[in-house]
């Protein structure tokens, strides 16, 4: 167990539609990624935020947008999705910048 | 940029083989590098790193060593078992303009039968 939280394991849903998964890094944990895995394109980075900012920015689509909370946790929220948009999405959690990554589970999403 | 280029697999060995997954990396400044398994219907787990040149990682019977002349940081595991079926990633961290991000691999799927 990393000890990074991510819900919903899994989710399915339409085209066009709108979900949020949620992420809890661990504790103490100031920096927070995410990352999208695909069977065609691997694993690729999408955002990172540090402390409530945003600190680097990735491949991320512009109808995908990500924040992290005084809490430190951090919501990625993928809008018109598409089927394309079928992946597993990973968050990820550091102490500060330049630490070792941990990964959370991952959340499974399905668009039908 | 960063990036990492890992043998492409699939890689199937037989237990008690030997294994290699070779690994190397372009990047500025000095990177850390990682390997990262994926276990069938799980997450991500960091299963070793190296943070300078030179350094050995080791964990679970694997090992990698950092090696800046050759840029490269193979994964390597004397006598595999079933159980080390999986997927693993080689992944770098090479700070930059405030940028810690993980750049990885393809990843390499290795089966092990028993």
């Amino acid at each position: 167990d990393s000890g990074v939280t991510q819900t919903p394991k899994h989710l399915i849903t339409a085209t066009g539609q709108r979900v949020t998964l949620r992420c809890s890094p661990r504790s103490g944990d100031l920096s927070v990624y995410w990352y999208q895995q695909s069977l065609d394109q691997g694993l690729q980075f999408l955002i990172q935020y540090y402390n409530g900012e945003e600190r680097a920015k990735g491949n991320i689509l512009e109808r995908f947008s990500a924040q992290q909370f005084p809490d430190l946790h951090s919501e990625l929220n993928l809008s018109s999705l598409e089927l394309g948009d079928s992946a597993l999405y990973f968050c990820a959690s550091s102490v500060t910048d330049g630490n070792t990554i941990y990964f959370g589970e991952g959340s499974w999403l399905t668009v039908v | 940029g960063n990036s990492v280029t890992q043998m492409e697999g699939p890689v199937t060995l037989s237990e008690e083989a030997f294994l290699t997954i070779n690994c190397t990396y372009t990047a500025t400044g000095y990177p850390s590098l990682f390997w990262y398994v994926q276990y069938p219907g799980e997450g991500l787990q960091l299963l070793l790193k190296a943070t300078k040149a030179d350094d050995k990682g080791s964990n679970k019977g694997f090992e990698a060593t950092y090696r800046k002349e050759t840029t490269s940081f193979h994964l390597e595991k004397g006598s595999v078992q079933v159980s080390d079926s999986a997927v693993y990633f080689c992944a770098l961290s090479a700070p930059g303009r405030d940028d810690y991000k993980l750049s990885f691999g393809a990843g390499t799927t290795v089966t092990v039968r028993a």
